[in-house]
């Protein structure tokens, strides 16, 4: 079935470094949303995306959505150890189902 | 706002015991889920309510899972027998519009 894929599954930094995780799609998405969840936590939302060439801005986060719709990014400047989680994508299939990808696993390194 | 509540938030059992969990979404969303998380992996849904009816139940193993929710509020969802690959957290999450809002999980341990 429709399946988003996220690259990377894992990505270590430094604090202060940048991070950028991907969510791609063989087919066209209706829109997309993003959710982190912390280490022991639940999934929380934190924005969702509908527009072809999209772009939101959540403080350090910034958020895009391709001018295809099959794909999607999230970019974290000047990452913090608050950063740490696993963040997952997650698009809209048949009958409004949320299908999530597999997420990545940021670790921030003080 | 209340968020969604679960309980109970750990549970282990033996496999082919019998396990149930409840879920109250937040007030006033009709819209409720269940989903599996396995750990390393992404959230998968098992059954999706709109009020008291089943909008999708096609990824739940229906011959031993079941899920409930009387009276559009309150759901619960079992496991009669478990097996030691259903060892996962269990989400509840209840929606507005297309935003999820998660409740903390019961984390199942079949040994």
């Amino acid at each position: 079935g429709q399946q988003v894929m996220q690259i990377p599954q894992y990505q270590h930094v430094q604090e202060g470094e940048d991070f950028t995780t991907y969510c791609n799609s063989s087919t066209t998405l209706s829109n997309i949303q993003w959710y982190k969840q912390r280490p022991g936590g639940h999934p929380v939302f934190l924005i969702q995306l509908v527009k072809s060439g999209e772009v939101k801005k959540q403080k350090r986060l910034t958020f895009q959505f391709g001018e295809a719709k099959k794909n999607s990014s999230l970019h974290i400047t000047a990452t913090q150890t608050t950063d740490v989680g696993t963040y997952f994508c997650a698009q809209e299939t048949s009958g409004s189902r949320l299908t999530f990808g597999e997420g990545t696993q940021l670790t921030v390194n003080p | 706002e209340a968020g969604v509540a679960q309980s109970p938030r750990y549970k282990i059992i033996e496999k082919r015991q019998s396990v149930a969990f409840w879920c109250n979404p937040i007030s006033g969303h009709a819209t409720l889920y269940w989903y599996q998380q396995i750990l390393g992996q992404g959230p998968k849904l098992l059954i999706q309510f709109q009020n008291n009816g089943v909008v999708d139940d096609s990824q739940l193993p229906k011959d031993r899972f079941s899920a409930e929710r009387l009276k559009g509020v309150d759901s619960t969802l079992k496991i009669q027998p478990a097996k030691l690959e259903d060892s996962a957290v269990y989400l509840c999450a209840s929606a507005v519009g297309e935003k999820l809002f998660f409740g903390s999980g019961t984390q199942l341990s079949v040994l």
